[in-house]
């Protein structure tokens, strides 16, 4: 079975630090990969998906991810962090084919800016 | 149209009553998605329907009662609640599967008393 992991349930970073969270995944054949991120009483938003196009995936609000089949990850990066980026953060797979769609999420990791 | 969008925000009830939460989407997705997050939880799959019937049930208890009526509504029907069922139910829709990826709705925040 598919399983997703997240290293770090919490990550605090400086205001312009970089921002590193790590997402390891499980599975035989290469799935899909998203990387979603969910502000306080709100729903979740997606910031990047990996769908066995290029490896290295640019999303919204600044951020990238780095496919590494080879590792198993797709960590997700920022180069400066901004008060804003404060949310918590899943990264998620999906089986490869042929399926509606079970979206399997990691426990997530929470980002800490502080000023 | 790039939305999902969930009705109401906010409910208590009792848990002797019986109400409804309600999903919409007009993006022309053919799956969509009951999920239920606890606090400081990632989400759980609870159902799936793709085309209109029900594909994947996460052996959910009987009391939540998905319903389909037509590709763009999802209703989730709520029946003798506990209080442990509280929490924040959220709806996606997808394009039949992940290469597109999930819409999520900004979910039901459900309190049972």
């Amino acid at each position: 079975a598919q399983s997703v992991t997240q290293l770090g349930s919490h990550v605090s970073v400086s205001e312009g630090a970089l921002v590193l969270l790590r997402c390891n995944y499980s599975s035989s054949v290469p799935p899909y990969l998203f990387w979603y991120v969910q502000y306080p009483n709100q729903g979740l938003q997606l910031l990047l998906k990996y769908t066995s196009a290029a490896t290295l995936v640019k999303g919204i609000n600044g951020f990238e991810a780095e496919f590494k089949k080879s590792e198993t990850s797709f960590h997700l990066t920022k180069p400066s962090a901004h008060m804003s980026d404060a949310a918590e953060y899943f990264c998620a797979v999906s089986p490869h084919s042929g399926n509606t769609g079970k979206l399997i999420f990691g426990q997530g990791t929470t980002l800490q800016v502080k000023p | 149209d790039t939305e999902v969008t969930q009705t109401p925000k906010h409910l208590v009830m009792g848990m002797t009553n019986k109400k409804s939460l309600k999903c919409e989407q007009h993006m022309g997705h053919r799956a969509m998605y009951w999920y239920k997050q606890k606090a400081k939880k990632p989400p759980e799959l609870m159902f799936v329907y793709s085309y209109e019937k029900l594909s994947i049930n996460e052996s959910v208890p009987s009391r939540f009662s998905p319903e389909c009526p037509n590709s763009s509504l999802l209703n989730l029907h709520l029946h003798a609640l506990q209080p442990e069922d509280s929490a924040l139910y959220l709806c996606a829709s997808s394009q039949g599967g992940g290469t597109v990826g999930y819409t999520f709705g900004s979910g039901t925040r459900l309190t049972v008393v």
